[in-house]
């Protein structure tokens, strides 16, 4: 059974533009989130969707925003970028709601230049 | 908002012995604590995880304590071996009703297994 797929991997932006990234969940999961992780911060979850629906939004602007499709597949969208916004994003999908196990991918590298 | 604190950050320990990472959370209503592995360069990998339901977990090498009323967890990682060298991170995620899998992370712990 595959496992989460991000895309791309690896990506270099310049201040100011915007980024669009992909994950594919794992087969007949349905909740996917996305978290963003720093030397400096951590971990922090950045939102979550169930069916189409934005459940959860962490304390991120709103140049952060994402969607997920009818087959489960999620994008999620920063825009107008900023320094700061270099990052690993990761992408965890899970079964079902509500605390059931969560398995990451592993992550888009996105560097701002 | 629930918030998490991971000990030690970092941790050297020679091949063979064991390692003990403690975690604390603060709302008592959080139901839920998985720990991740994290290699250079990769995703965290889900290694081991307990419900509130139940005291101790364990998987081979690997064992998990929780105590909800100290509202604290543990990793306990027996036997340790080189390839154990990695960033593990515990969490936890709220019960609320519609809060989905929401997990906030602890800030890790780059363990040094030296051979």
């Amino acid at each position: 059974k595959a496992g989460v797929t991000q895309t791309p991997r690896y990506l270099i932006k310049t201040r100011g533009q915007q980024v669009t990234l992909s994950c594919s969940p794992i087969s007949g999961h349905r909740s996917v989130s996305w978290y963003q992780q720093t030397p400096g911060q951590g971990l922090q979850f950045l939102f979550e969707y169930f069916s189409e629906t934005q459940r959860n939004k962490g304390n991120f602007p709103g140049r952060f925003s994402g969607r997920q499709f009818s087959n489960s597949r999620s994008e999620m969208n920063v825009s107008t970028l900023e320094l700061g916004d270099s990052a690993l994003y990761l992408c965890a999908s899970s079964f079902l709601e509500g605390g059931n196990t969560i398995y990451f991918g592993e992550g888009s590298w996105l560097t701002v230049v | 908002g629930e918030n998490v604190e991971q000990h030690p950050s970092t941790l050297s320990v020679q091949e063979g012995d064991s390692a003990v990472i403690k975690c604390t959370y603060s709302d008592s209503a959080s139901n839920y604590f998985p720990w991740y592995k994290q290699e250079l360069g990769k995703g965290p990998q889900l290694i081991i995880d307990i419900r509130s339901n139940v005291g101790e977990k364990k998987d081979q090498r690997i064992a998990v304590t929780l105590n909800k009323t100290a509202k604290h967890f543990s990793l306990h990682i027996t036997e340790t071996q080189p390839e154990d060298s990695a960033v593990y991170f515990c969490a936890a995620s709220p019960p609320y009703n519609n809060a989905g899998n929401m997990l906030t992370f602890g800030g890790g712990t780059r363990l040094m297994v030296k051979p």
